[in-house]
């Protein structure tokens, strides 16, 4: 069963800091990873997706990369923003079975100061 | 831009009580699945529908939950009856592709508050 682990669990950082968070998941046959952001109450909404066979994907001031060797993906936030404060959570699909359905990490709160 | 749609945004109901939600997927987005999130915790996997059909159902408490998508566009998820544990955050989403490689986008959500 696929777990994923999202680190640290919560971040706070001054406006303009470069930030990184990080994302773990334990089985690696993995087909890709999708990053989301999350505002309070809301939905979720797409960052980034990042194909298998990719090693990282970029838009705007984000970047994201991914080793599945290592079952590992970071997402990079570049001069941070107050607006970037929110909930971040990966998730990867099954490895198995004839369907598609992510799993989510738990996510991580991100509080950017001004 | 195209966007998944829910309603009721927010519900409030007493334990016991029956309550449903609606999801309309993007156009064309063959995949829909209903998402349930506690507070703190990340989205899990309540049903999935490819067109019309259930293609996992594997975590639904179908002794209270059922959901349909009767001609594969939008859906309902029922919760009869409520308890107070099934208050959370209900979200669906829709996927394009039928291939393991889909882009999920989600809807703003439904909460739930069970009194």
């Amino acid at each position: 069963k696929q777990e994923v682990t999202q680190i640290p669990a919560a971040l706070s950082v001054p406006e303009g800091e470069n930030l990184v968070l990080n994302c773990s998941f334990t089985d690696s046959a993995i087909y890709n990873l999708q990053w989301f952001r999350q505002d309070p109450g809301k939905g979720l909404t797409s960052l980034l997706l990042i194909q298998s066979s990719q090693r990282e994907q970029t838009s705007g001031r984000l970047n994201a990369s991914l080793d599945k060797s290592s079952g590992r993906s970071t997402l990079y936030i570049a001069a941070s923003q107050p607006g970037d404060s929110a909930t971040y959570l990966c998730a990867v699909p099954n490895s198995g079975g004839s369907n598609y359905k992510l799993t989510f990490g738990k996510g991580t709160l991100l509080t950017v100061n001004p | 831009e195209a966007e998944v749609a829910q309603s009721p945004r927010y519900k409030i109901t007493e334990k016991s009580q029956a309550v449903a939600f609606w999801c309309d997927p993007i156009s064309g987005h063959a995949t829909l699945y209903w998402y349930r999130q506690i507070l703190g915790q990340g989205p899990e996997l309540l049903v999935q529908f490819q067109d019309e059909s259930v293609v996992d159902d594997s975590q639904l408490p179908k002794d209270r939950f059922s959901a349909e998508r009767l001609k594969g566009v939008d859906s309902t998820l029922k919760i009869q009856p409520a308890e107070l544990g099934d208050s959370a955050m209900y979200l669906c989403a829709s996927s394009l592709l039928r291939v393991r490689t889909g882009e999920l986008f989600f809807g703003e959500g439904s909460r739930l508050t069970v009194l």
